[in-house]
């Protein structure tokens, strides 16, 4: 069946250094893709988006990848802080037939100190 | 200033009860969507609707019900809740269906 997935279910990264979260995604026909951060206790937050035509997208210490060959999305995140602990969603809007994003399983990032 | 906010923010109740849950967003969306996230984080949308008029309605039992009012509002309602029910519901909007969309804080369902 169609899923959004991820590789790693949680990550644990030193203050200061980089961080990578990937996704993978099965539907060819999905042309949007967002990543999401949830805080404990509080709603999913929009971090950064990317459509289909487009590879790679830089935000403020966020980047995402997107590898359409492979059906691949990365969320990198530099210099990592403590409020960067939270949990990562990527979602995917499926073109056709139905306008709705749909939710990978999210990792768990833990920024040690 | 709160973009999406979402009454009451936790919710415990015997089963077999009623109980809605309301949702308002102040951003001029035309979409409004309700998501329920189980214990392991999985979020899964249960319903949206686009100018009042429901667009998604996911397999979901027919004790939920959703209501718009108006586009502004989204209220979900529950008949003779389960412990199965027992979740975090979150209420989100987007200007257009199936893009960015911008969530509420949650509310946090407890079935006893």
């Amino acid at each position: 069946g169609e899923s959004v997935g991820l590789h790693l279910p949680t990550l644990s990264v030193q203050e200061g250094d980089n961080s990578i979260i990937n996704c993978a995604y099965s539907n060819s026909a999905s042309d949007y893709f967002i990543w999401y951060k949830q805080e404990s206790g509080k709603g999913p937050q929009f971090i950064i988006d990317i459509r289909s035509n487009m590879d790679k997208r830089q935000g403020q210490r966020v980047t995402v990848l997107l590898n359409k060959t492979v059906k691949h999305l990365s969320l990198q995140i530099a210099a990592t802080q403590p409020g960067d602990s939270a949990v990562y969603f990527c979602a995917e809007n499926r073109a056709y037939g139905n306008e709705k994003l749909t939710f990978g399983t999210g990792t768990r990032l833990t920024i040690i100190p | 200033d709160t973009a999406v906010s979402q009454t009451p923010k936790y919710l415990v109740t015997q089963m077999g009860n009623d109980k809605s849950i309301k949702c308002e967003q102040n951003l001029g969306h035309d979409t409004m969507y309700w998501y329920k996230q189980d214990s392991k984080k999985f979020l899964k949308i249960m319903f949206s609707y686009n100018n009042k008029e429901l667009i998604i309605n996911e397999t979901v039992p027919n004790r939920f019900s959703p209501k718009s009012p108006d586009k502004a509002h989204l209220n979900l309602h529950i008949n003779s809740l389960e412990l199965g029910d027992s979740a975090v519901y979150f209420c989100a909007s987007s200007q257009v269906n199936g893009e960015t969309q911008y969530f509420g804080p949650g509310t946090r369902l407890l079935v006893l």
